[in-house]
């Protein structure tokens, strides 16, 4: 079970491009990187998920270096809603290991 | 559909009572989970199951916690007794399986139970 390292919180203003990396020396081969999204009072919500190199949807980008023992999420031009927990998991699920979540990155955007 | 359905939203109750937590999960999702989140602990996974089959409760902190899956629709999360200490927000999620590979699947939550334990 890969353990994940992020930094506890991020401080950030709207309009600005906010990166956030979790490290994750232990991922094994068939691993997946997943990143969700937490406001207070609802339950995690899913953001973007790869394996390698670079995956973009219409919310985030994700980085993956090649050797996969870290990611970064990148959020391009962040506002006031984007305040929230950021959670980076890591896991195989297809091989019965637990998704167990890290203790995340608060981001405050502030205007 | 209407997403992972959780309920009760808020219980409040005294040490020593049963609390039963329920959850409806997406249709055909094969994977469900019961997460705990406390300010000290984070999100804590408790147990999860994979066709209605529990799979992993190592995160089940104690005896007086039991959780079930009687059917692919329903699952209960009950502790027994209560104790002040096991207030938190108690989360359901589910999971299906994207191009016969679990692990490249989301997780859906539910909004939680929030439970208070005077």
């Amino acid at each position: 079970l890969a353990k994940t390292t992020q930094p506890i919180s991020m401080d950030s203003y709207e309009g600005q491009e906010v990166n956030i990396t979790c490290s994750h020396n232990n991922i094994a081969t068939n691993d997946y990187i997943t990143w969700y999204q937490q406001f207070p009072s609802q339950g995690p919500r899913f953001i973007i998920q790869g394996y390698k190199t670079k995956v973009t949807n219409e919310v985030a980008s994700l980085f993956i270096p090649a050797d996969r023992k870290s990611s970064t999420l990148s959020l391009p031009r962040v506002s006031l809603s984007d305040t929230a927990v950021y959670y980076c998991l890591v896991g195989d699920i297809g091989g019965f290991q637990k998704l167990v979540f890290g203790t995340g990155t608060r981001l405050l955007v502030s205007p | 559909d209407a997403g992972v359905i959780q309920s009760p939203r808020h219980e409040v109750t005294e040490m020593g009572q049963e609390v039963t937590l329920r959850c409806k999960p997406i249709s055909g999702h094969d994977y469900l989970f019961w997460y705990r989140q406390t300010m000290m602990r984070g999100l804590e996974l408790l147990i999860y199951f994979n066709n209605n089959v529990p799979i992993d409760d190592s995160g089940m902190p104690e005896d007086r916690f039991s959780a079930k899956m009687p059917n692919a629709s329903f699952s209960t999360l009950k502790i027994q007794p209560s104790e002040p200490r096991d207030s938190a927000v108690y989360f359901c999620a589910t999971l299906a399986m994207v191009r016969g590979r679990a692990n490249t699947g989301e997780l859906f939550f539910g909004e939680g139970s929030r439970l208070t334990v005077l």
